[in-house]
C-alpha cells in the first residue's frame, strides 16, 4: 500500500509570493490534516479536511487555507508568504472516522518551504 | 484545552543505555496517546499507542504506560541503538476535538557507539 506523498519535496519562494503544496493521502483514506514544522514553535496544527469539508481548523491567520478533492487528495495554499512560514509542512491522513477510538494518521516526508 | 509537554533535548546517551523521555499531558476529555519518532530528512512515524488508561503500547523495544493518574506516557527503552538517534514525539488525540492531534515539541536522541 503506497504511503502518503506530498509534492514538491522543496520549495523557494520570496516574500509576498503564493505556494500550493499538494498531499495525496492513502488509498482509503477520507481525513487529511495539515501540520506546520518549525524549530521554535514544534508542529502545530493547521486544519483537517474530511470528504471534501474543513472539519477542524488550528489557528493560523487566513493566509493559510487549504481543499480537499473527491479522490480524498488535498492541497494548501499560503498567500502573501511572509519569512516567517519557512517551515516543513506535514500532511497526516487517516480514515477519519471517529467514534469512540482515535484515528492514527500516517504521516508524509513534507515540503520543506523556504521564504527568502 | 490540551497540550502535551516532554522533556527537552537533547539527549546524548552510550549505545545499550537506558532511556526515558518523559511526556505529561493535559486533557479534557478522555485521550489517546502517541509516541511519533522522526528520523532525519523523513515525516512522522507512529512508534507506538494507547488508548486508555493502564494500557502499554509497545513496538520495537520502546515501551510507553499510560497513566491517568499523573498524566504522564513516559518513553522506554532498556537498551538503545545508534539506529534509535531520531526525534521523538508525544502527541495525545481526544475525541472531543475531532481528529486535531497535539504534540510535544519533540526530544532528539543520539546515540552513540
Amino acid at each position: 500500500k503506497a504511503g502518503v506523498t506530498q509534492t514538491p519535496r522543496y520549495l523557494i519562494k520570496t516574500r509576498g509570493q503564493q505556494v500550493t503544496l499538494s498531499c495525496s493521502p492513502i488509498s482509503g483514506h477520507r481525513s487529511v490534516s495539515w501540520y506546520q514544522q518549525t524549530p521554535g514553535q514544534g508542529l502545530q496544527f493547521l486544519f483537517e479536511y474530511f470528504s471534501e469539508t474543513q472539519r477542524n481548523k488550528g489557528n493560523f491567520p487566513g493566509r493559510f487555507s487549504g481543499r480537499q478533492f473527491s479522490n480524498s487528495r488535498s492541497e494548501m495554499n499560503v498567500s502573501t508568504l511572509e519569512l516567517g512560514d519557512s517551515a516543513l509542512y506535514l500532511c497526516a491522513s487517516s480514515l477519519g472516522t471517529g467514534g469512540l477510538s482515535y484515528n492514527e494518521q500516517f504521516f508524509g516526508p513534507g515540503t520543506r518551504l523556504t521564504v527568502l | 484545552g490540551n497540550s502535551v509537554t516532554q522533556m527537552e533535548g537533547p539527549v546524548t546517551l552510550s549505545e545499550e543505555a537506558f532511556l526515558t523521555i518523559n511526556c505529561t499531558y493535559t486533557a479534557t476529555g478522555y485521550p489517546s496517546l502517541f509516541w511519533y519518532v522522526q528520523y532525519p530528512g523523513e515525516g512522522l512515524q507512529l512508534l507506538l499507542k494507547a488508548t486508555k488508561a493502564d494500557d502499554k503500547g509497545s513496538n520495537k523495544g520502546f515501551e510507553a504506560t499510560y497513566r491517568k493518574e499523573t498524566t504522564s506516557f513516559h518513553l522506554e527503552k532498556g537498551s538503545v541503538q545508534v539506529s534509535d538517534s531520531a526525534v521523538y514525539f508525544c502527541a495525545l488525540s481526544d475525541k472531543n476535538t475531532g481528529n486535531q492531534f497535539y504534540f510535544g515539541t519533540g526530544t532528539s536522541l543520539t546515540v552513540i557507539p
